[in-house]
């Protein structure tokens, strides 16, 4: 079975762009959840995604935002770049809790965002 | 509501066994452990659920104190390729995961 699916694995962008990430999950999951992981501040949770709704988020500015769709595929975006963004971000899809791994979260490669 | 592990890093000899702490000070639904080597993605370990059940692909071991927020992983005969770094995530029942700062593990020959 494919694993979880990050694009583009590395971006670099200018202080003020926007940029765009993309997630598949593995098939059949249907919760979506996106961290960011820095080595100050380590895995921070952003925000979670199941069915097309926004289940929880994280403690993040309204800068940083998603989207799930029909497919489960998720997207994030983040706006008015800050020097401050440049993470890892990873994506990271889960069965329920009733299945066979208890909603254990997979992880994809991430992309690395690099902002000037 | 990140929770706090301990130690922050150990080395071990192959062979050896090593116990990561991980506390809470928020009331816990389930605790969630993962490894992650360098450069690569996090990789799911195990999790413990309120209630005592445990779910995970890993021949590892760990235990939940729901009581005091508390969960601890034993990695015994530890091997070369139980080197990284070990997160524990910890729910309040909310579906979203708060990650611990991480246990850099490294085993040496």
């Amino acid at each position: 079975k494919a694993g979880v699916t990050q694009t583009p694995r590395y971006l670099i962008k200018t202080r003020g762009q926007q940029v765009t990430l993309s997630c598949s999950p593995i098939s059949g999951h249907r919760s979506v959840s996106w961290y960011q992981q820095t080595p100050g501040q380590g895995l921070q949770f952003l925000f979670e995604y199941f069915s097309e709704t926004q289940r929880n988020k994280g403690n993040f500015p309204g800068r940083f935002s998603g989207r799930q769709f029909s497919n489960s595929r998720s997207e994030m975006n983040v706006s008015t770049l800050e020097l401050g963004d440049s993470a890892l971000y990873l994506c990271a899809s889960s069965f329920p809790f009733e299945s066979v791994d208890g909603g254990g979260q997979y992880f994809g490669p991430g992309t690395r965002l690099t902002v000037l | 509501q990140q929770p706090v592990q301990s130690p922050q890093a150990v080395i071990l000899r192959e062979g050896e066994d090593a116990v990561i702490n991980c506390s809470s000070s928020k009331a816990l639904y389930s605790v969630h452990w993962y490894r992650q080597k360098h450069g690569e993605a996090p990789v799911f370990l195990m999790i413990l659920l309120k209630g005592g059940e445990q779910k995970g692909h890993e021949k590892i071991s760990a235990s939940f104190n729901e009581k005091k927020q508390q969960s601890s992983l034993y990695l015994t005969a530890s091997q070369l390729s139980y080197s990284g770094t070990y997160f524990c995530g910890t729910e309040a029942g909310a579906n979203n995961l708060f990650f611990g700062t991480g246990t850099r593990l490294t085993v040496i020959p």
